[in-house]
C-alpha cells in the first residue's frame, strides 16, 4: 500500500501558487518526502525532496512539519505547463518506491 | 543526476508475441525497478532488477511472463511475454543509488499497444 495520501485534484490560477498537501504519517526516521509530477504519457520527472527541512529549488519549494507526518509542495507562479498529476512518495532513496494515486493539478488560465 | 534511456519508446505489438523493453543508464547504479502504468493509473511496481541474480518480483506479477535481466550496474531489460491487450501499458525504468536520501530517477517510459 502507498505511504501517502493525497487529494485527487486541485484547481490553480495562472500566475498564483499552488500548494499541494500529501499526508504520510506512517513515515519512519531514514525515509525522506519525494515529489515527482508526470506530464501526460511521459516519465515521471523529479522535482524535489527532503528529510525534515524544508527545501528549495529552481522548480519547488518543499515544507514538512515538524513531526514529519505532512507536507506541502509549492509552485510558487503556476504556469499553464504545470498542470500534470503530482506525486508525493516516501523513501530512503535506495528502496522500492509505491506510487499512490497522486494529485492532477489543473492550472486555469 | 542520471540519465535513461529506454529502447522502444513506443510499439504495438501483436498478441500473443514477446517485446525486450531496455533500460542504459549513464552511470553505474546500485538499484533499478521496472513499473508499469496502465491506461488512467498511477504507477505499480513490477520487480527489482538485482544485478547478477534473479529479480524480485511484487506481489501478482511473475518471472514467466515478466523475465528481467540485469548483466551490469548500468543495463537492465524487461520482457513481455506472450502479450495480450491488457498488458497495453507504458512500462518504466527506475534506478537509485544505495545511498540514503539519493534521487530516483525515472526513464521516459516504453509506451506498448497490444493489437
Amino acid at each position: 500500500d502507498a505511504k501517502t495520501t493525497q487529494p485527487p485534484s486541485m484547481d490553480c490560477a495562472e500566475g498564483r501558487a499552488a500548494n499541494l498537501p500529501c499526508n504520510h504519517s506512517t513515515i519512519s526516521g531514514n525515509e525522506y518526502v519525494y515529489w515527482y509530477r508526470q506530464i501526460h504519457s511521459q516519465g515521471p520527472q523529479y522535482i524535489i525532496h527532503g528529510l525534515k527541512n524544508n527545501e528549495t529549488n529552481e522548480m519547488a519549494s518543499l515544507i514538512i512539519t515538524e513531526d514529519r507526518k505532512s507536507s506541502t509542495l509549492i509552485l510558487p507562479h503556476a504556469t499553464l505547463r504545470d498542470t500534470a498529476v503530482y506525486y508525493c512518495i516516501v523513501s530512503g532513496g535506495y528502496q522500492k518506491v509505491t506510487f499512490g494515486t497522486g494529485t492532477k493539478l489543473q492550472v486555469i488560465p | 543526476s542520471a540519465v535513461i534511456s529506454q529502447k522502444p519508446s513506443r510499439d504495438i505489438c501483436q498478441r500473443g508475441t514477446s517485446l525486450t523493453i531496455q533500460c542504459q543508464v549513464d552511470s553505474q547504479v546500485t538499484m533499478m525497478f521496472w513499473y508499469r502504468q496502465q491506461p488512467g493509473q498511477s504507477l505499480t511496481l513490477i520487480a527489482t532488477a538485482n544485478q547478477g541474480s534473479e529479480a524480485t518480483y511484487e506481489s501478482g506479477f511473475v518471472i514467466d511472463k515478466f523475465p528481467i535481466s540485469r548483466p551490469n550496474l548500468t543495463f537492465s531489460t524487461l520482457t513481455v511475454s506472450n502479450m495480450s491487450p491488457e498488458d497495453s501499458s507504458i512500462y518504466l525504468c527506475s534506478v537509485a543509488t544505495d545511498r540514503v536520501g539519493n534521487t530516483i530517477y525515472f526513464g521516459e517510459g516504453s509506451w506498448l499497444t497490444v493489437v
